[in-house]
């Protein structure tokens, strides 16, 4: 069975430092891993999306995450933060054949401090 | 280029009364269709999917249902609303001819009083 599971509920950094939101994943076969980010009241964006081609995979606004099938896992991060970064970041594996059905983690909150 | 569409953006609702949720999308034909709800405090749950028209299936028993009765409207609804419906409703779509890429709506927050 697919799961995910997202480390931490909270990350607070500081405008300009890194930053690492932590996934790990389950998986029965090679799995298609995103990130999405949800800002407040939105719907979510998709950030970027992990389908079996280069392990290091890049997104928008200068994050990326990497696939590590050894680690299972697939963490998200940016060499340096931005106070419009503050949202909620779900890790998220895909599962259900032709349906395509997603399976969320619970979320991370990031929080950006000036 | 598509775009999706939710309304209402808010609503505020009693115990016990009928609920409607729209969500069309533009720009493209015959999408899957996806129902999540997102608790405070939680991921998201995949309530309903859609791979056409009048075709429904659901993920878990609840107090809600769906509908599609037009190839680019999903339709969530309730005769009777409990206070644990409350959340904020998302809908999304896929192209149906491939790709795993979900695309989400704007979302309507639901409180149940």
């Amino acid at each position: 069975a697919q799961s995910v599971t997202q480390l931490d509920s909270h990350v607070s950094v500081s405008e300009g430092t890194p930053v690492l939101l932590r996934c790990n994943y389950s998986s029965s076969y090679s799995p298609s891993l995103f990130w999405y980010v949800q800002h407040p009241n939105k719907g979510l964006q998709l950030l970027l999306k992990y389908t079996s081609a280069a392990t290091l995979v890049k997104g928008i606004n200068g994050f990326e995450a990497e696939f590590k099938k050894s680690e299972t896992s697939f963490h998200l991060t940016k060499p340096s933060a931005h106070m419009s970064d503050a949202a909620e970041y779900f890790c998220v594996v895909r599962y259900g054949g032709a349906t395509n059905k997603l399976i969320f983690g619970t979320g991370t909150l990031l929080a950006v401090q000036p | 280029s598509q775009t999706i569409h939710q309304w209402p953006a808010t609503l505020v609702q009693p115990v016990g009364s009928p609920l409607s949720l729209e969500c069309t999308v533009e720009g493209t034909s015959n999408p899957n269709l996806y129902w999540y709800r997102q608790a405070a405090g939680r991921g998201l749950q995949l309530l309903f999917y859609s791979v056409g028209i009048g075709q429904i299936s659901s993920e878990v028993p609840q107090n809600l249902s769906a509908s599609r009765p037009q190839d680019r409207q999903f339709i969530l609804s309730s005769k009777k609303l409990l206070l644990s419906d409350s959340g904020f409703y998302l809908c999304a779509w896929r192209h149906s001819g491939g790709g795993e890429t979900q695309y989400f709506g704007p979302g309507t927050r639901l409180l149940v009083l």
